[in-house]
């Protein structure tokens, strides 16, 4: 069984450009939530995709946007980059969807620096 | 505003010791919890969970407690090994919020041959 995988693992852009980070689902999951991590905090919840729509969204503005495949694999884009948005992004996949508590399985990170 | 406070940034504990890592939470509808572990450079790994049904949930030298009237849940590692040291995380979540779990900032944790 194939866990989550993030790609890349680092990635370094400048204030202004746009960037897209990918995750890979673990097997038999079809919800992907994204997260962010500032340094020395906890994650913070982007959004959820389940079954290809997005199921759910935390206080992030609209130049954050995501996509699920129907592989249930997913993608994170950010436009118009600011240096708040350095941080780690986490990728976690689970089953069921919304109004279940099933455990979510977290890849790695794509740690992203904006100069 | 924060809805789960970890107060602690870090911990140090002897080995063979009890470790408590402590969690508050402000939202009264929040009704499941959770804690991860996360070692550098891996993302967080599911530890525990507790739902606002019980007030202990107990997995090997884990043992989750919850107080919801003080709004207080907290962790205990007993015995406490060389490898429990990483970052701790409390999450919570309520019903209507789906798989959107809220963090606190959490405890680094060291555990000291």
């Amino acid at each position: 069984e194939t866990g989550v995988t993030q790609s890349p693992t680092h990635l370094i852009k400048t204030r202004g450009q746009q960037v897209t980070l990918r995750c890979s689902s673990q097997s038999g999951h079809n919800t992907v939530s994204w997260y962010q991590q500032a340094l020395g905090q906890g994650p913070q919840f982007i959004f959820q995709y389940y079954r290809e729509e997005e199921n759910g969204r935390g206080n992030f503005p609209p130049r954050f946007s995501g996509l699920q495949f129907p592989n249930y694999s997913s993608e994170l884009n950010v436009n118009a980059l600011e240096l708040d948005d350095s941080a780690l992004y986490l990728c976690a996949s689970s089953s069921g969807g919304a109004l279940t508590y099933n455990e979510q399985f977290f890849g790695p990170g794509t740690r992203l620096t904006v100069l | 505003d924060q809805q789960v406070k970890q107060n602690s940034p870090s911990l140090s504990v002897q080995e063979g010791r009890i470790s408590i890592l402590n969690c508050d939470y402000t939202n009264s509808m929040f009704d499941y919890f959770l804690w991860y572990k996360k070692y550098p450079a891996e993302g967080p790994t599911f530890l525990i969970s507790i739902s606002s049904i019980k007030d202990k949930n107990e997995d090997g030298r884990f043992t989750v407690f919850l107080n919801k009237s003080a709004k207080h849940l907290s962790l205990h590692i007993v015995p406490s090994q060389p490898g429990d040291s990483a970052v701790y995380f409390c999450a919570a979540s309520a019903r209507n919020y789906g798989q959107n779990f809220v963090f606190g900032p959490g405890t680094r944790l060291s555990v000291l041959p």
